[in-house]
């Protein structure tokens, strides 16, 4: 997986609680992507960074907020889950040729 | 119309057959064109990687770009059951600054033993 962490790689929460996923990458690459994957949806864009403390929003921001401190995490915080948001969450890093992107294995989150 | 579609399947074939694995997109200015698989539980690999018409080989994966109909194939000669994954094509809209790509929705393939 390129030398990309996610944690943790299941959870269950439930509805109104805030929650944490982390993303930790070797690579030292300067952009990360956050993406929720869902049936009939297919993966769709959180937000993503183009380098530390730099931050943008993707398609489906609303209700997750993103953080950058290192180069090699990326932090995405739900603030107050809610059900629609039960879904996987993948992390991914740019590649080494322009506009590739390489994937962690992903987070499975059920919001109760 | 969505930038990019793609028919989600599922297919299904035999061991041994020829898959063709199509998208189309709406907006000419495109000019990288990528082909990604996903094993079931696992996040999406980079399998492809296409500048502009014409096609690339990368041992059985063939990349395929008509840029005049707006149309991108990946064909699998040989096709194997490890072959089996969902496939996703992607595109980015500004090409060469590593900021968002456009995701078909994934074609579900099925290669039988």
């Amino acid at each position: 997986d390129a030398g990309i962490t996610q944690s943790p790689r299941h959870k269950v929460t439930e509805t109104g609680t805030p929650v944490t996923l982390r993303c930790h990458q070797t690579e030292n690459h300067r952009y990360m992507y956050w993406y929720r994957q869902d049936p009939g949806h297919g993966l769709r864009l959180i937000h993503y960074s183009y380098g530390v403390k730099d931050t943008d929003k993707g398609e489906v921001s609303d209700g997750y907020s993103v953080s950058r401190s290192k180069t090699e995490d990326f932090l995405l915080t739900l603030e107050s889950a809610t059900s629609s948001q039960t879904s996987v969450y993948f992390c991914a890093i740019s590649g080494l040729a322009p506009d590739t992107q390489y994937f962690g294995p992903g987070t499975r989150l059920t919001v109760l | 119309q969505k930038e990019v579609e793609q028919d989600p399947g599922p297919l299904s074939v035999p061991e041994g057959a020829i898959v063709s694995l199509n998208c189309t997109y709406s907006n000419s200015a495109f000019q990288y064109f990528m082909w990604y698989r996903q094993y079931s539980r696992k996040g999406p690999e980079l399998l492809m990687y296409t500048y502009s018409s014409g096609n690339k080989e990368d041992g059985r994966f063939t990349a395929q770009v008509d840029k005049s109909s707006k149309y991108i194939s990946l064909f699998i000669r040989d096709s194997q059951p490890s072959d089996s994954a969902t496939y996703l094509c992607a595109i980015p809209p500004n090409a060469g600054n590593n900021r968002k790509l456009i995701w078909g929705l994934g074609t579900s393939l099925a290669v039988n033993p």
